[in-house]
């Protein structure tokens, strides 16, 4: 069984489209997470929820919304996309925060 | 700022042949400083967590040292599968999250 999986591993999408990627999680993990991986493989962290409430909210265009309904889903939302968007986007999980992260296999996004 | 720097940003070593790579951090009450290994197309894959200066931790032909400022992922006898991206990470207690560094591009050839 896949521990953290996310969905779709590739998206290619016109600028202006909105879609979403989705992340599950079945460690019993409380703390769920989104990074960003540049073209030049920097992870930066974009996201952070413990329990289905935002801990962590860098400093993201509020064109990209997460959404946690329960503690084994963080979804990521993106709205009005643009060429700047491209890369690879991680889902992660943690039992708490400060522990070691178990990541998901990324979803690679285009935005052509 | 908060930071984390690795060293080299890309290492070309021999099968059998030893090495270091450096991680150098910067950050505001550090919790853990955490190494992964990254294949290509795959997420990063969790190897040693770091807590206190001092602190060492071994896995196959891997060993991860800490001290107060750096950290070191010491690479003894590598083989061609060691290949990979290595990620440092430290826990920022002030900002309470994970940096991560650049990575170091690993590869070994037979």
């Amino acid at each position: 069984d896949t521990a953290v999986s996310q969905t779709p591993k590739y998206l290619v999408t016109q600028m202006g489209n909105d879609k979403s990627i989705k992340c599950e999680q079945n460690l019993g993990h409380d703390t769920m997470y989104w990074y960003k991986q540049d073209s030049k493989k920097f992870l930066k962290i974009m996201f952070s929820y413990n329990n289905k409430e935002l801990i962590i909210n860098e400093t993201v265009p509020n064109r990209f919304s997460p959404k946690s309904p329960d503690k084994a889903h963080l979804n990521l939302h993106i709205n009005s996309l643009e060429l700047g968007d491209s890369a690879v986007y991680f889902c992660a999980s943690s039992r708490e925060q400060g522990d070691g992260y178990t990541f998901g296999s990324g979803t690679r996004l285009t935005v052509v | 700022e908060d930071q984390v720097t690795q060293s080299p940003e890309a290492l070309r070593l021999q099968e059998g042949e030893s090495s270091s790579l450096n991680c150098s951090y910067t950050v505001s009450g550090l919790r853990g400083l955490f190494w992964y290994r990254q294949d290509p197309g795959k997420g990063p894959e969790f190897l040693f967590t770091l807590y206190s200066a001092g602190e060492e931790k071994e896995k196959e032909r891997l060993k991860a040292t800490l001290t107060k400022k750096e950290s070191f992922l010491h690479i003894t006898a590598p083989k061609p599968e060691d290949s990979a991206t290595y990620l440092c990470a430290a826990f920022s207690g002030g900002y309470n999250k994970l940096i991560f560094g650049a990575g170091t591009r690993l590869a070994v050839h037979p």
